[in-house]
């Protein structure tokens, strides 16, 4: 059973660009949520698909965007980059949208913003 | 609104020293909690989980009990290894549409041989 894949690994950036970021869910999911995690802090909801649409979305402004794919991959769009979006960025799957069904983390994207 | 605080770290310890580490939450209903861990350059792995009050979690010798009177769910092992060497995060998390964990800041816990 392959597990929650991400890429890049890492990725440098400068303020103003627009990156693109991957998730593969671990198969048999249809649900995927990414979260924000700054260096020294708890990772932080950005938001959740489920069956290709958002269905759930944290204090994270318009230019923070995603994708779910017919696949149930997914991409994680952030336009207009600021320094303070230097983070590690995880995805997480799971076989439901509901609180009851367990997530599964990637290892993440760790992007710097310069 | 909802939140997770946990004790700050870190917390450097012997091999075979017990482990304790502290979380509280503030909610406004009745949240499944769970801890989480993180080792170096990995995501995160479910360690733990409890959904209702007096529940005890339990994975790997960690053990945690869900108490709602002082809304806390303190995480302990009674004999640390070098390998639990990582970061652990307590969360938790409503039942309902989506799937969104609030989690604490993280508590770094070194183990030394």
């Amino acid at each position: 059973e392959t597990g929650v894949t991400q890429s890049p690994t890492h990725l440098i950036k400068t303020r103003g660009q627009q990156v693109t970021l991957r998730c593969s869910s671990q198969s048999g999911h249809n649900t995927v949520s990414w979260y924000q995690q700054a260096l020294g802090q708890g990772p932080q909801f950005i938001f959740q698909y489920y069956r290709e649409e958002e269905n759930g979305r944290g204090n994270f402004p318009p230019r923070f965007s995603g994708l779910q794919f017919p696949n149930y991959s997914s991409e994680l769009n952030v336009n207009a980059l600021e320094l303070d979006d230097s983070a590690l960025y995880l995805c997480a799957s799971s076989k439901d949208k509901g609180a009851d069904s367990p997530l599964h983390f990637g290892n993440g994207t760790r992007l710097t913003v310069t | 609104g909802d939140s997770v605080t946990q004790m700050e770290g870190p917390v450097t310890l012997s091999e075979e020293a017990f482990l304790t580490i502290n979380c509280t939450y503030t909610a406004t209903g009745y949240p499944s909690l769970f801890w989480y861990v993180q080792y170096p350059g990995e995501g995160l792995q479910l360690l733990l989980k409890a959904t209702k009050a007096d529940d005890k979690g339990s994975n790997k010798g960690f053990e945690a009990t869900y108490r709602k009177e002082t809304t806390s769910f303190h995480l302990e092992k009674g004999s640390v290894q070098v390998s639990d060497s990582a970061v652990y995060f307590c969360a938790l998390i409503f039942s309902g549409g989506y799937n969104k964990l609030i989690f604490g800041a993280g508590t770094r816990l070194a183990v030394h041989p």
